[in-house]
């Protein structure tokens, strides 16, 4: 079974500041999907970075960036130029596509809070 | 991106009632959608995954007969919580899978049973 590992319960960073949240995984599949997603107080889910795991080239939007290791089995967040508005629980998730097994389901990290602080 | 609706988006009853909950595909076409509850401050547990045309597959632990699941079209998905309880008050979120592997999520339903 697949089990992804979030060890940051809590962070917090300045803003303007850069900030990486981690995220180990444990799969056996070489052909899989990672996110990353964001959840304000709003509690909307929010995409924010996909990854798939055949590319070597890491995911990048904006301000959002990853560095996915594969071998190692690590996918974190680095969110540069931190913003009061990334203020939310982040969530990491793994997905094994086109699955008879596992269904297209994400499997999700606890999740860390992340704390902007003006 | 594509959008997933649910209604209501923060619902009361009283104990022993039930609720229905609806999750809407608004511009695609979902043969599958996942229902989620979630806890203050933790993540989303996978209750169940709903199929268009056929029963819903539960996971583990999640009892069948208390939250019902009908998935009538391709655009629409529906959560019955039955004879709900003080227990069963929480967050429920929908979503639904997109064409790259992301899955959309619904805005989420409070429920609160006094």
């Amino acid at each position: 079974a697949q089990t992804v590992t979030q060890s940051q319960p809590e962070m917090s960073v300045q803003e303007a500041e850069t900030v990486t949240l981690s995220c180990t995984y444990d799969t056996s599949e070489n052909n899989y999907y990672l996110f990353w997603y964001k959840q304000p107080p709003s509690r909307q889910m929010i995409l924010v970075i996909r990854q798939e795991a055949y590319k070597q080239q890491n995911a990048t939007e904006n301000r959002f960036s990853v560095n996915f290791q594969k071998a190692a089995k690590s996918f974190s967040l680095k969110i540069s130029d931190s913003q009061l508005g990334d203020t939310a629980m982040y969530f990491c998730a793994f997905m094994k596509p086109h699955s008879m097994e596992y269904g297209n389901k994400l499997v999700f990290g606890a999740g860390t809070i992340l704390r902007v602080k003006s | 991106g594509a959008v997933v609706s649910q209604h209501p988006s923060w619902v009361i009853c009283k104990s022993g009632t039930s609720v229905k909950i609806e999750c809407r595909s608004l511009d695609f076409q979902a043969t599958t959608m996942f229902w989620y509850r979630q806890f203050p401050k933790k993540s989303l547990m996978l209750m169940a995954t709903s199929n268009e045309g056929s029963k819903a597959t539960y996971e583990q632990g999640v009892e069948k007969d208390k939250f019902l699941i009908n998935h009538a079209s391709l655009t629409l998905s529906t959560l019955t919580v039955t004879s709900a309880h003080p227990e069963d008050s929480s967050f429920y979120i929908c979503s639904a899978p997109g064409w790259r592997g992301e899955q959309f999520f619904g805005p989420g339903t409070r429920l609160t049973v006094l």
